[in-house]
């Protein structure tokens, strides 16, 4: 059964330092979508991504947070100067073009942890 | 803004009882809600989702939830428990149908299942 891949499966770094998380979702999905959970807490949407552009980002998505679809298989998130509040586990998400279906299929996640 | 709020952040059943796990939603339109499963180490599956259809929902592993838009309620329940069904699991809205839609989550419930 196809399965959406993330790597790496877990990330630490110094705060300040940039990091990259990789994410392969399901092959004949459009939808991309990346989401985060705090050790504790809720699962919090960060960004969808659709048509090689995001269509919607919510407000913990700031200028430090990117995501791009490098290839025709990888998806990336990126952050450029990590805080230690950006420590959590980051989950990755693919859906098939709408009108079909909205069901989001995750990632195992990456679990990241800024020192 | 929608919303859902899980009563219970930790459930403990023994093997063979009923599994009752709550989620009220609040959602300003029609909304598409969810049910997700997440094992250790692994990413959050989806159990089953409700999309304006039958109001009783079933899923995989024995799993079945009913929306009554009365009481704002989606509860997923289970007839029996297995010790497998151990996990976090969690609800979720999203208020649009179609891929490209963001979903909000509840706080996850622990479900534990004793012999």
């Amino acid at each position: 059964e196809p399965e959406v891949t993330q790597t790496p499966s877990h990330q630490v770094t110094q705060m300040g330092q940039e990091v990259i998380l990789r994410c392969v979702p399901i092959s004949n999905h459009l939808y991309f979508y990346w989401y985060r959970q705090i050790l504790g807490q809720k699962v919090e949407f960060l960004v969808s991504f659709y048509n090689n552009e995001i269509s919607e980002k919510s407000e913990i998505f700031d200028d430090q947070f990117s995501v791009e679809r490098p290839d025709g298989s990888n998806f990336t998130l990126k952050i450029r100067s990590t805080k230690l509040e950006d420590s959590a586990m980051y989950f990755c998400a693919s859906s098939e073009d709408p009108g079909t279906t909205d069901t989001q299929y995750f990632g195992p996640g990456t679990r990241l942890t800024v020192l | 803004a929608q919303s859902v709020t899980q009563l219970g952040s930790h459930v403990s059943v023994s093997e063979g009882a009923l599994v009752l796990l709550r989620c009220n939603y609040s959602s300003s339109v029609p909304p598409y809600l969810f049910w997700y499963v997440q094992y250790p180490n692994q990413g959050l599956q989806l159990l089953l989702k409700y999309t304006s259809a039958a109001t009783l929902v079933k899923g995989i592993n024995g799993f079945e939830a009913e929306f009554k838009k009365s009481e704002t309620s989606f509860h997923l329940t289970k007839p029996s428990a297995h010790m497998s069904d151990a996990a976090e699991y969690f609800c979720a809205v999203s208020d649009r149908p179609g891929g490209g839609n963001k979903l909000t989550f509840g706080t996850g419930t622990q479900l534990k299942v004793e012999l």
